[in-house]
């Protein structure tokens, strides 16, 4: 059972306009929420986070955006650029008590970002 | 950058051949975990480790194994290799605050024939 999803297996915008990738999750112990950046034959890369006290956070041109009752997540790119071109992943994670950092990812959506 | 390497990039093994990859980190992070992505899956977590000598399995832990003798090596084991387990695998790390960002290695790409 998936417990995060990206529904969209890939987006094509153009450049200059908004990106936006979405995360859907089903278990409501999720408190904290990572979006990656994966390019070919690389590891993956953090971008940004968001904590689940917050419905938003801001970080130049990314903007994640957090719905606590409809367990949804979104990620804003704005704009984009040809460079913003690559797999993104979402991931959650329920910190609790235990604080070991077990991160769900979902199964990633292309972005292609045409000039 | 977490000052993460993997070894090796790459390798192609029979099955039923032992595997060991290693994840080597010089930043000194407390949490290590091994990851497969796989198409249509994305990254799912295999094992990790909460300090040297303690580990923990993940969602996809049957025919691995791993090991933490000092805190800048996590190894990864196939006993016998199969095909299934052709995939790439990732490392990662992490230190223990607030957050849960993990910094990534670059990648071992494992094939089985």
């Amino acid at each position: 059972d998936q417990q995060v999803k990206q529904n969209s297996p890939s987006l094509s915008v153009q450049e200059g306009r908004i990106s936006i990738l979405n995360c859907d999750y089903t278990n409501s112990m999720f408190d904290y929420f990572l979006w990656y950046k994966k390019y070919p034959a690389e590891g993956p890369t953090f971008l940004i986070s968001i904590s689940s006290i917050k419905d938003k956070n801001e970080d130049g041109r990314f903007t994640v955006f957090l719905n606590k009752s409809a367990k949804h997540l979104s990620l804003h790119i704005v704009p984009s650029q040809p460079g913003d071109s690559a797999v993104y992943f979402c991931a959650a994670s329920g910190r609790g008590s235990s604080n070991t950092g077990k991160l769900i990812f979902g199964q990633g959506t292309t972005l292609q970002v045409k000039p | 950058d977490a000052g993460i390497t993997q070894s090796p990039r790459h390798k192609v093994t029979e099955t039923g051949t032992p595997v060991t990859l290693r994840c080597h980190q010089t930043e000194n992070h407390r949490y290590m975990y091994w990851y497969r992505q796989d198409p249509g899956h994305g990254l799912r977590l295999i094992h990790y480790s909460y300090g040297v000598k303690d580990t923990d399995k993940g969602e996809v832990s049957d025919g691995y194994s791993v090991s933490r003798s000092k805190t800048e090596d996590f190894l990864l084991t196939l006993e016998s290799a199969t095909s299934s387990q052709t995939s790439v695998y990732f490392c990662a790390t992490r230190t223990y605050s607030s957050t849960d960002t993990q910094y990534f290695g670059p990648g071992t790409r494992l094939t089985v024939l």
